[in-house]
């Protein structure tokens, strides 16, 4: 049975730095690509971007320049850290396991974290 | 980037009744490989989302057989035969074709 746990700081102040883990149980961590993606009532889903196990990334152009993802192999871990958050970042942030050979098929998803940017 | 536009945006069902929703992207999600990735993810309340189909009909394990997709090209439709209650939740379509994946603005299914 994989899942996906995710955890990380709930309330940070504008210009802070946000930072999530997610720690995947079962399965194999190299057939999958690794994605971060948020939910907020203004934009819906919006997809940050994915990380796979050798550590290759790719990030969504809009959030690029503060987006880092990183993988620890020895953990089955993966995490992400999104720089300078205003407001417009407070969001329920999910980590999701996509399948690499059917792309858009995010079939694992941690519980979501609530991440409230505020001064 | 691929817009998705999901219509309609809430879909009030009766018990045991059909329920389509459409979902168009702004560009065709064909593939340079030949596939289409198009997949359809259901969230309940207080559930984790979770993902009904993958390349527009490729239904996952263990996700009931009411629960059907089709299209082609710019224009996707995931159908539930028969709505029961456990369906009640929001619904979106992803594209997998282009980076970045974008997703639809989900799609309310409550019951009458």
């Amino acid at each position: 049975q994989v899942q996906l746990q995710q955890w990380g700081a709930g309330v940070l102040k504008p210009s802070e730095t946000l930072s999530l883990i997610c720690a995947v149980y079962g399965g194999s961590f190299s057939d999958y690509y690794w994605s971060w993606i948020r939910a907020s009532p203004g934009k819906g889903l919006e997809w940050i971007g994915e990380i796979n196990h050798r550590g290759g990334t790719n990030y969504n152009p809009s959030l690029k320049s503060r987006v880092t993802m990183s993988v620890d192999k020895s953990k089955n871990q993966f995490s992400l850290r999104l720089t300078s958050v205003t407001a417009a970042d407070t969001a329920v942030y999910y980590c999701a396991r996509e399948v690499i050979v059917a792309r858009g098929a995010f079939d694992y998803w941690g519980r979501g974290t609530l991440v409230t940017v505020s001064s | 980037e691929i817009v998705m536009t999901q219509t309609p945006l809430s879909s009030p069902v009766t018990l045991g009744q059909p329920a389509s929703i459409s979902c168009r992207s702004s560009q065709s999600l064909v593939h340079s490989d030949g596939n289409t990735y198009l997949s359809w993810l259901q969230q309940r309340p207080g559930q984790p989302i979770r993902l009904l189909i993958y390349k527009i009909s490729n239904r996952v394990s263990g996700v009931p057989d009411r629960f059907s997709g089709s299209g082609a090209g710019t224009d996707f439709t995931l159908k539930i035969s028969r709505v029961e209650a456990e369906d009640v939740g929001v619904y979106y379509c992803v594209q997998a074709t282009q980076f970045p994946r974008t997703f639809g603005q989900g799609t309310k299914v409550e019951i009458k």
